[in-house]
């Protein structure tokens, strides 16, 4: 089956930019994740969506990050504007249920200068 | 928040030696996970554990998901230059969300 699909790979950005990252789940995948990793860390949760509907956004800076996924397939992540400390590769994960494990992308390195 | 510690933080081995790497949790997890992320590609699943005491393999990949469900151990028998990457443990501690807690990772790096 194919995989996770994330575009673009790479982005560089000036501060107080605004960007957008797009994520195709692997196909029938009811439950898909955006986590932010930086440099040296694990992946951190930013919004998790069960279909269309959003499940957990508690750790998203909601006053800068935007994420949506319209017909319950397709993502897109929004930041706007970008900060300095936004640098990070943003993965896109998806499972076919709730309780199942996660299906990751290759993530979009995303540099802020 | 929930938070693991994973350790080693970092490893440097000979080809065919033994590696062992751990994961502990300031508090119960229903679900513990192994995952690997080589340079530039995403996780990749390597082992789930479902079971307090479940002791799964997965190759020369084995894992264990602790009794007291705080911790979990990822062994790798016989190192091959291939399993250089960094490691995750994560953890979910159940509900109606699967939202995953991961560790800071276990860089390993093997000398052929």
């Amino acid at each position: 089956e194919a995989g996770v699909a994330q575009s673009p790979r790479y982005k560089i950005i000036e501060k107080r930019q605004s960007v957008a990252f797009w994520c195709n789940p692997i196909s029938g995948h009811a439950t898909l994740y955006w986590y932010q990793q930086i440099l040296g860390q694990g992946p951190k949760l930013l919004i998790q969506f069960q279909n269309n509907g959003v499940v957990d956004d508690s750790q998203l800076p909601k006053d800068r990050f935007s994420a949506e996924r319209l017909k319950g397939v397709d993502s897109t992540l929004k930041i706007q504007p970008a900060k300095l400390e936004d640098s990070a590769v943003y993965l896109c994960a998806s499972s076919n249920s709730y309780n199942s494990p996660l299906h990751f992308g290759n993530g979009t390195r995303l540099t802020v200068t | 928040g929930q938070q693991l510690n994973q350790s080693p933080q970092s490893m440097f081995i000979q080809e065919g030696e033994d590696v062992s790497m751990n994961c502990t949790s300031s508090s119960i997890f229903n679900t513990w996970l192994w995952y690997k992320q080589d340079p530039g590609e995403g996780p990749v699943l390597l082992i789930a554990l479902y079971k307090a005491g479940e002791l799964t393999s997965n190759g020369r990949l084995t894992a264990q998901f602790g009794i007291t469900r705080k911790d979990s151990f990822l062994n790798i028998s016989a190192s091959i230059p291939s399993d250089v990457g960094i490691y995750f443990c994560a953890g979910h501690s159940g509900g109606s969300n699967y939202k995953l807690t991961f560790g800071k990772g276990t860089l390993l790096t093997v000398n052929p």
